[in-house]
């Protein structure tokens, strides 16, 4: 059981290159999430998805796409990359909030990016 | 918006001493509160969360206080050990509603709390 797993650790992309972020879960989880974690900010919540093909906006969606082909999947993609977004990307799945004692975001290990 | 506030941003103690972070939120129709732990280079992991129908939580050396009427929580670490020492959030978030999108686990979280626990 892996848990919540990112896929690469660390990137270093040039200004305007695209990637994409591949968060897998292992554990079943209906809901995902993608944040960004900067100096200062605490983590912020980009995009988000309650199942399978569904998606939404968070607090700071602007320069992200998203896609939930599969439950166990979410991947998070920059299309034309800036220096503002610099960060550490952390992915976390749950269960649906508030069965039971079931509330817990599990979070994966990080994403490192660097825009130059 | 929905706010959460997070204070201090660093707090240094010596090994034994309590440690308190203290946080308000905005929206009062925020239901669940967690706190989660980051360790330096590691991954958030949750050390304790509390249901706003329930005013104070513990686990062993740590324990949450929940005031709705003020809108803010506290995390309490007593008997503080090196270990300890990390990044500490909080975090907010509205649990409930019948349809998927009414009830998203979104969290709001604190700015943070650097944690320095001296030996």
């Amino acid at each position: 059981n892996a848990g919540v797993t990112q896929t690469p650790k660390f990137r270093v992309l040039k200004t305007g290159q695209s990637m994409t972020l591949l968060c897998a879960q292992d554990m079943n989880h209906e809901y995902m999430y993608w944040y960004r974690q900067d100096p200062g900010m605490g983590l912020r919540l980009i995009h988000y998805s309650v199942g399978e093909g569904t998606t939404a906006k968070g607090e700071v969606p602007d320069g992200y796409n998203v896609s939930r082909l599969k439950k166990q999947n979410f991947l998070l993609g920059l299309e034309s990359a800036a220096p503002s977004q610099t960060s550490v990307y952390f992915c976390a799945s749950s269960y649906l909030p508030g069965q039971g004692a079931q509330n817990e975001q599990f979070f994966g290990p990080g994403t490192r990016l660097t825009v130059l | 918006g929905e706010n959460v506030e997070q204070h201090p941003s660093t707090l240094s103690v010596q090994e034994g001493d309590s440690a308190v972070i203290k946080c308000t939120y905005s929206d009062s129709a925020s239901n669940y509160f967690p706190w989660y732990k980051q360790e330096l280079g590691k991954r958030p992991q949750l050390i304790i969360d509390i249901r706003s129908n329930v005013g104070e939580k513990k686990d062993q050396r740590i324990a949450v206080t929940l005031n709705k009427t003020a809108k803010h929580f506290s995390l309490h670490i007593t008997e503080t050990q090196p270990e300890d020492s990390a990044v500490y959030f909080c975090a907010a978030s509205k649990r409930g509603g019948i349809l998927p999108f009414s009830n998203t686990g979104k969290l709001i979280f604190g700015q943070g709390t650097t944690l320095q626990v001296k030996p």
